[in-house]
């Protein structure tokens, strides 16, 4: 059935460090790539999505990549702080069906 | 800017009660969506609506479960005799479309659903 997996589960990083999250999914049908960060006790909030017709897309410190022929996807988050410091969620969805398939999610620490 | 709401924030209930959960979509959007996340899980779909109907359910969806759009503004999420493992965060969203163009999914801050 459809399935992400996300790597690792908990990432520690020092300040100014980069962070780089990757999943991989297994349904062809996907064209949509969100990724979520939460907080504790509050909503997931999208802070940035890829579609399939494109490989790289980037928003200041946060840059997704994707490889299609793989079913890859990255979350690269540069020059890191603590205010990083959540859980990111990636999904796959499909504009067939709407529904967003979620990782299992990563703990990001950054240390001061 | 808009925002998807939901009440209660908590919900505490006796197993085998009935729950009904709200959710208030963003005004001008179309799809709906039910999604839970048990404490330290991550977030499960269980269901898409559009057009006052289901669109699509997951395996979780079973017949305990049930939505709405009783008006123009509300979408609810029925469970109609709660076990111990409904326990969970349940989250309600919505997206202007579910094409590749305006499918952004917005979510509501939750209601905590405890069952005990």
């Amino acid at each position: 059935g459809e399935n992400v997996e996300q790597h690792p589960s908990t990432l520690s990083v020092q300040e100014g460090d980069s962070a780089v999250i990757k999943c991989t999914y297994s349904d062809s049908a996907s064209n949509y790539f969100p990724w979520y960060k939460q907080e504790l006790g509050k909503r997931p909030q999208l802070i940035i999505d890829i579609r399939s017709n494109v490989g790289e897309k980037k928003d200041q410190r946060i840059a997704v990549t994707l490889n299609k022929t793989a079913k890859h996807f990255s979350l690269h988050i540069t020059e890191t702080q603590p205010e990083d410091s959540a859980v990111y969620f990636c999904a796959a969805g499909s504009s067939n069906t709407g529904k967003l398939i979620f990782g299992q999610g990563t703990t990001l620490q950054v240390k001061p | 800017e808009p925002e998807v709401t939901q009440t209660p924030s908590h919900q505490v209930t006796q197993m085998g009660q009935e729950v009904i959960l709200r959710c208030v979509p963003i005004s001008n959007h179309l799809y709906f969506y039910w999604y839970r996340q048990i404490l330290g899980q991550k977030v499960e779909f269980l269901v898409s609506f559009y057009n006052n109907e289901i669109s699509e359910k997951s395996e979780i969806f079973d017949d305990q479960f049930s939505v709405e759009r009783p008006d123009g503004s509300n979408f609810t999420l029925k469970i109609r005799s709660t076990k111990l493992e409904d326990s969970a965060m349940y989250f309600c969203a919505s997206s202007l479309d579910r094409g590749i163009t305006k499918n952004i999914q917005y979510f509501g801050a939750g209601t905590r659903l405890s069952v005990l």
